[in-house]
């Protein structure tokens, strides 16, 4: 099992510049999240899905950012225009499911840096 | 004030120390509850899930106070390969999961 597979795993890009982030889950999870990690604010979630379809985009930050999952297996998170402040890692996790004890399998992140 | 708090670290224990780590919660609807384990630049991993019962993983022990919204993680007798940082976790109540902000812990020789 390869599991979540993420990409670029770094990004450095100037602000005003479009940036997508892209992740593939593991194959027959029906959730996927996209979260955002900083020193500041620590781990954020930002958007999740099931079965591909967007149930709580509440925390993505603005309409400078977008996501979505075409299919099962793959999803992209975008930023138009980037900025500084978007500096982060993002992180995209899968899981079977949510509720009591389903894990949730993250993928090694992508660090991305706003010039 | 945060949905999910944590004791502020770091912690510097010794190896062989028992350490132990709080965290409160402000749903009271939540139902879920993890501890995941964060080592330096590297992504989250799921360390052990929260049973209302307590739970047990080895030296790893994890309870649940409902009444008190509050749920901890016990290491007894800790390792240098312990040293991350633990992030402790809530639903609220729905599908969403709320992180806190992490404990750092440092085990030494």
């Amino acid at each position: 099992d390869a599991g979540v597979i993420q990409s670029p795993r770094h990004e450095v890009t100037e602000m005003g510049q479009e940036v997508t982030l892209r992740c593939k889950p593991i194959s027959g999870h029906d959730y996927l999240f996209w979260y955002r990690q900083t020193m500041m604010r620590g781990l954020e979630l930002l958007i999740y899905f099931n079965n591909n379809v967007p149930i709580d985009d509440s925390g993505m930050p603005e309409d400078r950012f977008s996501a979505k999952m075409p299919n099962a297996s793959f999803s992209t998170l975008k930023i138009q225009p980037s900025e500084p402040r978007d500096s982060a890692v993002y992180f995209c996790a899968s899981s079977p499911g949510t509720g009591l004890n389903n894990e949730q399998f993250f993928g090694p992140g992508t660090r991305l840096t706003v010039l | 004030r945060k949905e999910v708090e944590q004791d502020p670290g770091p912690f510097n224990v010794p190896e062989g120390a028992t350490v132990a780590f709080n965290c409160t919660y402000s749903n009271s609807a939540s139902q879920s509850f993890f501890w995941y384990r964060q080592d330096c630049r590297k992504e989250p991993k799921l360390l052990m899930s929260v049973y209302s019962s307590g739970n047990e993983d080895g030296r790893f022990t994890a309870q649940l106070n409902r009444a008190s919204q509050y749920i901890s993680l016990l290491i007894r007798d800790s390792k240098l390969s312990d040293s991350a940082t633990y992030l402790c976790v809530a639903d609220t109540g729905g599908f969403k999961t709320i992180f806190g902000a992490g404990t750092r812990l440092f085990v030494k020789a």
